[in-house]
């Protein structure tokens, strides 16, 4: 079955950098779109980054540009999420998801279960 | 972006009865050249990521029950549980994927509860 296993959250202090890493089996990963979404403590779905089936396509929301970068590796099966200068309202579970498409769809049919980073000093 | 606003926020419905949910969006996600609304439903529980429920406004997702159903057109859009379950206690988002890429935008979400 489908399975998405983000990790790499935790606590940072403002100004720092974390990367985060989702696991991706069940099913063939470079066929694949995949994206991040954020959801602060209580709040709603904010979409923040798609990646095509082999990477050489990407698309962030305004929020993020130039502070997040996404990625992925083929033979790892594995998405990133490279985040710099965080802030306070970064903090936030992250989901990855994958997109129906290889270049992308814009539907999130499979999610992970969201790894937390909080945002504090 | 294309703004998405949801109502209610939240409402309480009894077992067995309707709930309606309703989604407007600030410009159109029909595109002509398909004829499809790119209008998504996701269903989010507590403690849980969301779920895929309904995409081109209407067609529901393999595996979601039948009381589910999507309507609407344009701008202005309906999730609509036919005779709410005890299962169906949850956060439920929609979300435009027009013409993407593009950003991809949800709603404020609306919390459905048993009265």
């Amino acid at each position: 079955q489908v399975q998405l296993v983000e990790s790499g959250g935790g606590v940072v202090q403002p100004g720092r950098s974390l990367r985060l890493s989702c696991a991706a089996s069940g099913f063939t990963f470079s066929s694949y779109a995949v994206h991040w979404v954020r959801q602060a403590p209580g709040k709603g779905l904010e979409w923040l980054a798609v990646i095509s089936h082999d990477g050489t396509n990407t698309y962030y929301a305004d929020s993020v540009k130039g502070r997040f970068t996404i990625s992925r590796d083929n033979s790892k099966n594995t998405l990133y999420l490279q985040m710099h200068s965080l802030r306070a309202e970064d903090t936030a579970v992250y989901y990855c998801a994958r997109d129906p498409g290889s270049t992308w769809v814009g539907l999130l049919d499979y999610w992970g279960q969201g790894t937390l980073v909080t945002v504090s000093s | 972006d294309i703004v998405m606003t949801q109502s209610p926020d939240s409402l309480a419905v009894s077992l067995g009865e309707r709930a309606t949910i309703n989604c407007k969006s600030s410009q159109s996600v029909l595109y002509s050249s398909n004829n499809k609304n790119y209008l998504a439903w996701y269903q989010q529980k507590p403690g849980q990521p969301p779920k895929l429920l309904i995409y081109w406004a209407s067609t529901r997702e393999s595996g979601v029950p039948d009381r589910f159903s999507g309507s609407g057109s344009g701008t202005d859009f309906t999730l609509t549980i036919s005779s709410l379950q005890a299962e169906d206690v949850a956060v439920y988002y929609c979300q435009q994927y027009y013409r993407t890429p593009r950003a991809l935008t949800f709603g404020g979400g609306t919390k459905v509860e048993i009265k």
